[in-house]
């Protein structure tokens, strides 16, 4: 049964810090997805990490995939106080050939909160 | 832009009722599912579709069950609402998407029913 374990589950920061979200996983996979929700509010995709050694970037956030290490980052560099949200990574063990096969496993969620 | 709709961003039920959640995808995707999300537990799937009257088991649907008549919609019910089903659902829809070098199933998700089941 794969999991997915991110830590920290609670990130308390202040703005112009930088700091890193772990995301683990227990089994292979190269498709490992990164999602942001704000309170109150359903998830929206950040970035998609398709194949050992991805980086993507977005403003202040950038993610990595280590497959081998079956771990993902999302770093954050020089936070502020917009970017105070729940991340989710999420893995998809599945192969997209098989169908209805596909679905993701969701990590616990890590709450940051960036203080002015 | 993917847009996925649920019915109610509100719900409360009382204990025993059957309650229906409804979710709405505008973008042919092939694929549904239904979530579950509590604090600490991060999201849990219930149920999912990958076409029109299939459905599979998640790794929770103890309580809950599904309909898929329509490929745009895909129903979540709780054919007798229980206190520990309170909870925020989310609905979510994917189709394979080719990225250039990789197939993925990427999920967009409904803005999310918080029910209240006393």
């Amino acid at each position: 049964e794969l999991k997915v374990e991110q830590n920290p589950l609670f990130l308390s920061m202040q703005e112009g810090k930088n700091y890193t979200i772990y995301c683990n996983y227990s089994t292979t996979s190269d498709r490992l997805y990164w999602y942001r929700q704000d309170p109150g509010k359903s998830l929206e995709s950040l970035f998609v990490l398709l194949s050992n050694g991805a980086v993507k970037q977005e403003g202040r956030l950038m993610a990595s995939l280590d497959t081998k290490a079956r771990l993902s980052t999302l770093h954050i560099t020089a936070a502020v106080h917009d970017l105070s949200a729940t991340y989710f990574c999420a893995v998809d063990p599945s192969q997209p050939s098989i169908q209805g096969a596909q679905k993701l496993v969701f990590g616990q969620g890590t709450r940051l909160t960036i203080n002015p | 832009d993917v847009k996925v709709t649920q019915s109610s961003r509100y719900l409360v039920k009382r204990t025993g009722e059957k309650v229906f959640l409804e979710c709405v995808q505008d973008m042919d995707h092939e694929n549904m599912f239904w979530y579950r999300q509590d604090p600490g537990l991060g999201l849990r799937l219930i149920y999912f579709s990958y076409d029109v009257k299939m459905k599979e088991k998640g790794d929770i649907p103890e309580g809950y069950s599904v309909s898929r008549e329509k490929k745009e919609r895909f129903s979540l019910i709780l054919e007798s609402a229980s206190t520990n089903q309170t909870s925020m659902y989310l609905c979510a829809s994917s189709s394979l998407e080719d990225r250039g070098f990789l197939w993925v199933y990427e999920q967009y998700f409904g803005p999310g029913t918080r029910l209240t089941v006393t």
